[in-house]
């Protein structure tokens, strides 16, 4: 009865790979996010998608696209992997007034 | 932007012992989030709170939203308390759930 669940847990890459991480929420919120946690623990929005429309995007490279198949379901496609993009990546969902739901973390390394 | 800082940054704590966690934000907000990170980076919602009081079990927290600030309350803390503890908040002049994370209290408590 995971809320919000995301897969792989751990991801390992070469650098120029393109890769995908998955995420899925089984709350029925209307809003998910992708967030980033760097080496210092430092949490900052990505992205986050409400029915189907993109409506935040902070100064994220376009390598970065957020894919969402249906309302439960919100994918990070990274294309041309960098070394500076490794880090911890969250995916979150939340109802308006609410508050944000996270998952468990992908942990992406980038050789 | 908004700036959002907690005090303190680290904090150590023999088991049994109470504390107060502080988040000072400089600008009004919609929403207050308290998070914590437990030692396998797991993020958990502790509250939702952009005004008032609110208690759950050994934890509480308070946002006294009109002097920018929300106060966690861990009493009679266990080592299982250990972690990062995020404050949280969506900027009134930011994008609609953008969430804007302080850069957490180290916790660490011993047995």
């Amino acid at each position: 009865d995971t809320a919000v669940s995301q897969t792989p847990k751990y991801l390992v890459t070469q650098m120029g790979n393109d890769k995908s991480i998955k995420c899925e929420q089984n709350l029925g919120h209307d809003t998910m996010y992708w967030y980033k946690q760097d080496s210092k623990k430092f949490l900052k929005i990505m992205f986050s998608y409400n029915n189907k429309e993109l409506i935040i995007n902070e100064t994220v490279p376009n390598r970065f696209s957020p894919k969402s198949p249906d309302k439960a379901h919100l994918n990070l496609h990274i294309n041309s992997l960098e070394l500076g993009d490794s880090a911890v990546y969250f995916c979150a969902s939340s109802q308006r007034d609410r508050g944000q739901f996270f998952g468990p973390g992908t942990r992406l390394t980038v050789l | 932007g908004i700036q959002v800082e907690q005090s303190p940054p680290d904090l150590i704590l023999q088991e049994g012992a109470n504390s107060t966690l502080r988040c000072n934000f400089s600008d009004s907000v919609n929403n207050l989030q308290w998070f914590h990170q437990n030692p396998w980076g797991q993020l958990i919602n502790l509250f939702y709170i952009p005004s008032g009081t609110k208690q759950n079990g050994r934890l509480s927290a308070t946002t006294v939203a009109t002097e920018r600030y929300s106060l966690l309350y861990i009493s009679s803390s266990q080592t299982t308390d250990s972690g990062v503890y995020f404050c949280a908040v969506e900027w009134y002049g930011g994008s609609q759930g953008n969430l804007i994370f302080g850069k957490g209290t180290k916790l660490s408590v011993k047995p």
